[in-house]
């Protein structure tokens, strides 16, 4: 199975901060990364498929790059709303595996 | 809009049986890929397994996780827009809050786009 490994766990950051979160895959995964936002006692919630696309819907403040191993969830000013845990999940190959999580706090 | 809605969950027993339903809204189920995905208690995201729409069932129609295959039967009911996944054999390691997810192409790839709210299971005697 493909590790996801992401860093770091936790960051405290205030409002109009900006926040990168990177994911890192044991293997190449050719750019099929998606990262996920999910807020407490909900759902998660797509933001990014194939490593840069936003999802329909979902504010211009995040982007995603990356390719290979190495891929990055980037919030460029922290709103309010933001705060949540994000998950960045592979589905290049057989299981989809999912990061252990990051979690964005109020500082 | 797309909408899911799991329903299902409770407490069994270890060793029981339980079936959980997902109903779709707002698409055609028949034309997409979907999914169940989980999460345990104060845990991350786990993936359970999949079903392809009739369309691509030249490949194999479902995938399971390895820690459900043999356990676990997904199926569904295209002309009811209904998911399910039958669950025998439950564990205590298999608590958490099951999601059915829709999931879609990039490239050929299928990403999860749509997550359903969740229902719980919980395993306990």
């Amino acid at each position: 199975d493909v590790r996801l490994t992401q860093s770091p766990s936790t960051v405290s950051a205030s409002v109009g901060d900006r926040v990168t979160i990177t994911c890192r895959a044991s293997e190449t995964i050719s750019g099929c990364l998606a990262w996920h936002q999910q807020k407490p006692g909900k759902a998660p919630k797509l933001l990014i498929y194939a490593a840069s696309n936003l999802a329909s819907g979902v504010p211009l403040r995040f982007s995603g790059s990356g390719s290979g191993s190495q891929y990055t969830l980037t919030i460029s000013s922290l709103q309010p709303d933001d705060f949540a845990t994000y998950y960045c999940q592979q589905y290049n190959s057989y299981p989809p595996t999912f990061g252990g999580g990051t979690k964005v706090e109020i500082k | 809009e797309v909408q899911l809605v799991e329903s299902g969950g409770g407490l069994v027993q270890p060793g029981g049986s339980l079936k959980l339903s997902c109903v779709a809204s707002g698409f055609t189920l028949s034309h997409h890929y979907m999914d169940w995905a989980r999460q345990a208690p104060g845990k991350g995201l786990e993936w359970v397994g999949r079903s392809r729409n009739k369309a691509n069932s030249h490949v194999s129609e479902y995938e399971y996780a390895a820690s459900v295959e043999g356990r676990f039967t997904i199926s569904r009911d295209d002309s009811q827009n209904l998911f399910y996944l039958h669950m025998n054999s439950l564990k205590t390691e298999d608590t958490a809050l099951y999601y059915c997810v829709r999931a879609l192409s990039s490239s050929g790839w299928y990403y999860f786009e749509s997550w359903g709210q969740g229902t719980l299971v919980t395993v306990s005697s």
